[in-house]
């Protein structure tokens, strides 16, 4: 079974400071694909970034960007220029490519501080 | 466009009474999860639906909880009868699939908290 791990429960952040939220996964595969979700205090799940095994370049969008280690089996997820509004739970979350199953980790809480 | 969208938003109900959690995905897509989310044991996959069949439905806790489609546009997630465990935030979340059979995101309806009193 693949696993999630999140090993930081919080972390916390100045605003305008970068911050870096880890995240590791077990699996045997060879494609899948990785996801980072928000969960602000509202409770939406937005999605952040996705990332496909297959492609060698890290997914950016915007301020947030990955660090994408295969052979590590690491899926780190860098914040920068942090704003209040990326306060929220941060949830990595890995699938399969030949299933719709998306196992996530257990969140990280972060803080940005004014 | 509309989002994935839920209802209700918030249920409180008394242990044994029947529950349904009602969920509509984003327009063509044809592929939908439900979740459920306790701070125990975190987001879990509770049953999913391609083409409006059920196709895995391992995660469903117990004979207590039950999930149809009858259609593309509409869901249901009944828990019958509810108990105090069963309290949770619980979302829909829908995905449409690629030509090429790939699978894609999954976008998150903005739940239905739960409680069993």
């Amino acid at each position: 079974a693949q696993t999630v791990t999140q090993s930081q429960p919080e972390m916390s952040v100045q605003e305008a400071e970068t911050v870096t939220l880890s995240c590791t996964y077990d699996t045997s595969e060879n494609n899948y694909y990785l996801f980072w979700y928000k969960q602000p205090p509202s409770r939406q799940m937005i999605l952040v970034i996705r990332q496909e095994a297959y492609k060698q370049q890290n997914a950016t969008e915007n301020r947030f960007s990955v660090n994408f280690q295969k052979a590590a089996k690491s899926f780190s997820l860098k914040i920068s220029d942090s704003q209040l509004g990326d306060t929220a739970m941060y949830f990595c979350a890995f699938m399969k490519h030949s299933w719709n199953d998306m196992r996530f980790g257990a969140g990280t809480r972060l803080t940005v501080k004014p | 466009d509309a989002g994935v969208i839920q209802s209700p938003r918030h249920e409180v109900t008394e242990m044994g009474q029947e529950v349904t959690l009602r969920c509509k995905p984003i327009s063509g897509h044809n592929s939908l999860f439900w979740y459920r989310q306790t701070m125990m044991r975190g987001l879990e996959l509770l049953i999913y639906f391609n083409n409006n069949v059920p196709i895995d439905d391992s995660g469903m806790p117990e004979d207590r909880f039950s999930a149809k489609m009858p259609n593309a546009s509409f869901s249901t997630l009944k828990i019958q009868p509810s108990e105090p465990r069963d309290s949770a935030v619980y979302f829909c979340a829908s995905s449409p699939r690629t030509s090429g059979g790939s699978r894609e995101t999954q976008y998150f309806g903005p739940g239905t908290r739960l409680l069993v009193l």
